[in-house]
């Protein structure tokens, strides 16, 4: 299956500060997903994206499916440590396709 | 809530030996997943699975690894002769018949090969 790539691969960055990180394709997509990883559990999706341009926020959590319909991106404000964990982008249409991962820490 | 489930949480097992993870997708989904972490990397995409046949695999998923949904419920991975290297977790995810939803993950099986 095709992946998706992001980037930035990892993050360190300081809490309270922002974080924001994008997933490309090659192909189109109809749906993009943002998932988190915590260490040890399985990903669980945040948000999802249904419509090329849309924005969607979910606490301080805010992504957007990309018009060209091959990208999305995610920011979270004000970083806090429990926001440590890998996060994912998916694509899906027909078929369901993964994002390679960005890693963020957030130091206290 | 409905939940993907995994099963064993983790298993250690001998090189050489036999494995099987096993899954219980959400009960009216149609399409299903599994993915491999190697610790600290990435999630890989192994195989995708619709009806009762796989529809997509990856590089990784080699003459090594079978799947099956024996009973309608379960979804099983089989990993036949282990290596050192398939240490990972493996994790199951399943999707409903729409198209452009979302897939939900299981918790993931840690398998230890020694």
């Amino acid at each position: 299956g095709q992946q998706l790539n992001q980037s930035p691969q990892s993050m360190f960055i300081q809490e309270g500060e922002d974080v924001s990180m994008n997933c490309t394709s090659s192909s189109i997509f109809n749906t993009w997903l943002w998932y988190k990883q915590d260490p040890g559990e399985g990903p669980v999706l945040l948000i999802a994206l249904y419509k090329a341009g849309e924005l969607t926020s979910n606490g301080r959590l805010t992504a957007q499916f990309g018009i060209t319909r091959k990208d999305s991106f995610l920011n979270i404000s004000a970083s806090i440590p429990s926001d440590v964990g890998i996060y994912f982008c998916a694509g899906t249409g027909n078929q369901f396709y993964f994002g390679t991962g960005t890693s963020l820490t957030v130091i206290p | 809530e409905p939940e993907v489930t995994q099963t064993p949480s983790h298993q250690v097992t001998q090189m050489g030996q036999e494995v099987i993870l096993r899954c219980v997708p959400i009960s009216n989904h149609l399409y299903f997943y599994w993915y491999r972490q190697i610790l600290g990397q990435k999630v890989e995409f192994l195989v995708s699975f619709y009806n009762n046949e796989i529809s997509e695999k990856s590089e990784i998923f080699d003459d090594q690894f079978s799947v099956e949904r024996p009973d309608g419920s379960n979804f099983t991975l089989k990993i036949r002769s282990t290596k050192l290297e398939d240490s990972a977790m493996y994790f199951c995810a399943s999707r409903d018949r729409t198209s452009n939803t979302e897939a939900f993950f299981g918790q993931g099986t840690r398998l230890t090969v020694v």
